[in-house]
Parts: C-alpha cells; sequence; structure tokens
C-alpha cells in the first residue's frame, strides 16, 4: 500500500525567502503526483499536476520537481509572502485513480 | 480549473440523525467520485470510491452500512452518514474525477452532538 510522507510538518519562515517543500512515497508505480494547498477549514486547490512521465512544472513562483525512481518530490516556492501561508499536500496517485495523501506541511510566512 | 460544489459546508447534528452531503461536478461529467475524511491537522484519509451507476468500493476499515454512497449521475454523487454518533465528527471532502488531474469539494465539516 503507498505511503506519503511529507518532510517537515511545520515550516516558519519570513517573507521573501525561497523555501522547499519535500515529499516522499514509497510505491514509485505512480500515474501522477499532484501538490495542493489547504487553507484552515476549507478544501483543497490543485497547485501542481505532475504526470509519471515528467520531471517538473512550474506555475508562477511555483516549481514541482518529481524524482520517480527515488520516491521523490519537492515543492519550490520562491520569494515567499505571507499568502503563501497554507497547509501544502501532496498526493500520489496509483494506475486506479486513487489517490493517498501526505500528512501536509503547514506553512507560515511571517512579514 | 474544474468547478465542484459541495454543500453543506457545515452542519451540526444530533447523534443517532442521518446526514446527507452532496457533491457536484458542475462543469465536467465524473465518472469515477472519491470520497475522503480529513481529521484535525491529519491528512486526507480516502473513504470509498464510487463509479457512476456502480456500488461503491470502500476501504480497509470504512462501514459501508455508515456511510453510504451513492452516485446515480455523472455530475452529482451523496454521501450519507447513517445513525451518526460523535466519533463521525470530521471534514469529509468529495472529489470527481474524469481525468488525471484531481478536483476536490470544499468540504463539509460535520459535527455530531
Amino acid at each position: 500500500k503507498q505511503e506519503v510522507t511529507q518532510i517537515p510538518a511545520a515550516l516558519s519562515v519570513p517573507e521573501g525567502e525561497n523555501l522547499v517543500l519535500n515529499c516522499s512515497f514509497t510505491d514509485s508505480a505512480i500515474y501522477n503526483l499532484q501538490w495542493f494547498r489547504q487553507d484552515p477549514g476549507k478544501g483543497l486547490t490543485s497547485l501542481l499536476l505532475i504526470q509519471s512521465s515528467q520531471r517538473e512544472q512550474t506555475s508562477g513562483r511555483l516549481n514541482a520537481s518529481l524524482d520517480k525512481s527515488s520516491g521523490r518530490s519537492t515543492l519550490y516556492i520562491a520569494a515567499s509572502q505571507p499568502g503563501d501561508s497554507a497547509t501544502y499536500l501532496c498526493a500520489a496517485t496509483g494506475r486506479n485513480n486513487d489517490m493517498r495523501f501526505g500528512a501536509g506541511t503547514r506553512l507560515t510566512v511571517k512579514p | 480549473g474544474a468547478v465542484v460544489s459541495q454543500h453543506p459546508s457545515r452542519v451540526i447534528c444530533k447523534s443517532g440523525t442521518s446526514v446527507k452531503i452532496e457533491c457536484r461536478s458542475l462543469d465536467f461529467q465524473a465518472t469515477t467520485m472519491f470520497w475522503y475524511r480529513q481529521f484535525p491537522k491529519k491528512s486526507l484519509m480516502l473513504m470509498a470510491t464510487s463509479n457512476e451507476g456502480s456500488k461503491a468500493t470502500y476501504e480497509q476499515g470504512v462501514e459501508k452500512d455508515k456511510f453510504l454512497i451513492n452516485h446515480a449521475s455523472l455530475t452529482l454523487s451523496t454521501l450519507t452518514v447513517t445513525s451518526a454518533h460523535p466519533e463521525d465528527s470530521s471534514f469529509y471532502i468529495c472529489s470527481p474525477r474524469a481525468g488525471p488531474e484531481a478536483f476536490f469539494g470544499q468540504g463539509t465539516r460535520l459535527t455530531v452532538v
């Protein structure tokens, strides 16, 4: 059964800093990996989707990489802003479309 | 991105009653619906998967008679929590799927008193 782990569990940085969130998964036979943002008490907002054949995806200040062989993905956030404060979740999708989530990284960007 | 509507966003019910949560995909047809549960400061836990017109497949440890899932059309699925108890209090999120990218409803905060 796929297990997804995210490190660190929580992160606090000053505004303007670049940061990296880590995600690891135990079963490399994934269909894709997706990063989400979740604000308190809200649903999930999709940030980036990386197909299994891809190495990275970029959207604005966000860049996500995928290394299937090592079972790792990273989310890089450039020039962080207070509005980036949220919980970031990664999820690995298996061949039958079932998604397994990490526990998330709770990010706080201080003004 | 795709538009998903889930409601109610919050519901408080008495122990022993049933609660129905609706999930609609507004601008796409979802062949598969996933229902998740999330405990405070924890990740999402997959409860069940359903395909339109078929019975849902439940994850191990999830009681199918307590969490009734109906996926009667390609745009609507419902989750009914039957005979709710305080331990059923949680955040429930739906995820209708039509392709590789996953989209989610805004979630339903259920509190059983």
